[in-house]
């Protein structure tokens, strides 16, 4: 199996606070996991690339220091949301996979839910 | 270009029908795609993975690629209610990681 646990699956607080968004792998070692957003209607948009022990890459246009990630261990990885505002409310979604090859597939959590007040 | 174009749907079609659902894309270097199914408020699950042009089986399930068009479609035989989701494709290669479409909404009527 490739079950991939995301936590929390919702999150409701106000402007300003920092949030942070666990994705485990549960029953295999994901040497890469990524963190996407998705808005209602609208594909997946991939935030970052994060890989056991190194810096995430992150795409065109996503803040580092908005969405901090880490990648300590192969089976966590970690979102936190900064001093959040109302227009950082979405639907974010990890996705985990096998191996370093780029063609493994990802294997995706349900997705965290924040609301920001 | 990374684009995946994919007719959002909403697609209705009564329980028994046969579903097709289909993608298209514009980057060359695409080498495998998948189709992942996305229930409401849920995260998308893998359906199928194939990582060249032809037809792939499994179930009721029949993922087909056409490189040469750059033409990806799903079938799905004896659709079920439960069959109701969102139906997203994605294609990958090269350096990159995958690029997904918005996906299909898929609505089997009872």
């Amino acid at each position: 199996g490739a079950v991939v646990s995301q936590h929390p699956s919702r999150v409701i607080c106000k402007s300003g606070t920092s949030v942070k968004i666990e994705c485990r792998s549960l029953d295999f070692q994901a040497t890469t996991m990524f963190w996407y957003r998705q808005f209602p209607k609208k594909s997946l948009m991939l935030m970052a690339t994060s890989n056991e022990g190194s810096k995430a890459t992150y795409e065109q246009g996503v803040e580092k220091d908005k969405f901090l990630i880490n990648h300590a261990s192969l089976t966590l990885s970690t979102l936190t949301v900064t001093s959040a505002h109302p227009e950082d409310s979405s639907f974010y979604i990890c996705s985990a996979s096998k191996g370093q090859a780029i063609n493994q597939p990802q294997h995706f959590g349900d997705g965290t839910r924040l609301s920001i007040l | 270009q990374k684009e995946v174009e994919q007719d959002p749907g909403p697609l209705s079609v009564p329980e028994g029908a046969i579903v097709s659902l289909n993608c298209t894309y514009s980057n060359s270097a695409f080498q495998y795609f998948m189709w992942y199914r996305q229930y409401s408020r849920k995260g998308p699950e893998l359906l199928m993975y194939t990582y060249s042009s032809g037809n792939k089986e499994d179930g009721r399930f029949t993922a087909q690629v056409d490189k040469s068009s750059k033409y990806i479609s799903l079938f799905i035989r004896d659709s079920q209610p439960s069959d109701s989701a969102t139906y997203l494709c994605a294609g990958g290669g090269g350096a990159d990681g995958l690029t997904f479409g918005k996906g299909t909404h898929l609505i089997i009527q009872p």
